[in-house]
């Protein structure tokens, strides 16, 4: 079976223009998770999605970030417009809302901005 | 504030010697507790705990839940290079939000 599909696996773009970031969760699931990582603080929640609404965007660090999901098969994480403090991997995860709750991650998405 | 606090931050071991990896939270709505490995790619899921005092295991690993006293450990026997990685815990309240903690960094000598 397909894990979770993120694209581009890599990206690198000048300060200031625009980011998008796109993620396939694995089939069945109804919950979706996007996820910065760097050195300096780990792991972050910037938002997730239960049945493709957005549950809660408290992580999202600035009104630079925007994340859609239009379907139960998609979403887009974007950046506009980027900076380089925004240098991170980015992470697309899924889960089914069993008790469990246990997530998939995707591959990432490593994003430089010069 | 939620929190998920791991310790220790880095360990440098030589294969074949045990570690035991120490995860403790704070959070409002406990569902359950995760633990990943994380190499040079994503994190990948190890274990999930819900119950205090059950025992997981998986061949080396293994992983247990104390509720009462807000931790779980993860141990590994027998280290060998190929466990060298970030360890993640990760706690998941209700509405499936996983509070992360900052993981411990294993690095096992050959």
């Amino acid at each position: 079976d397909a894990g979770v599909i993120q694209s581009p696996r890599h990206e690198v773009t000048e300060m200031g223009q625009e980011v998008t970031l796109r993620c396939k969760p694995i089939s069945g699931h109804n919950s979706l998770f996007w996820y910065r990582q760097t050195m300096m603080r780990g792991l972050e929640l910037l938002i997730y999605f239960n049945n493709n609404v957005p549950i809660d965007d408290s992580g999202m660090p600035e009104d630079r970030f925007s994340a859609k999901m239009p379907n139960a098969s998609f979403s887009t994480l974007k950046i506009q417009p980027s900076e380089p403090r925004d240098s991170a991997v980015y992470f697309c995860a899924s889960s089914f809302s069993d008790r469990s709750g246990t997530q998939y991650f995707g591959p990432g998405t490593r994003l430089l901005v010069l | 504030e939620d929190k998920v606090v791991q310790s220790p931050l880095s360990l440098v071991v030589h294969e074949g010697d045990t570690v035991t990896l120490n995860c403790s939270y704070e959070v409002t709505n406990f569902r359950s507790l995760l633990w990943y490995k994380q190499e040079k790619k994503a994190p990948t899921f190890l274990f999930m705990l819900t119950s205090s005092g059950i025992e997981k295991k998986s061949g080396r690993l293994s992983s247990i839940l104390d509720k009462k006293e807000l931790f779980s450990i993860l141990n590994i026997t027998a280290t060998q290079t190929g466990d060298s990685a970030i360890y993640l815990c990760a706690v998941v309240e209700y509405g499936n939000k996983l509070v992360f903690g900052a993981g411990t960094i294993l690095r096992v000598k050959s």
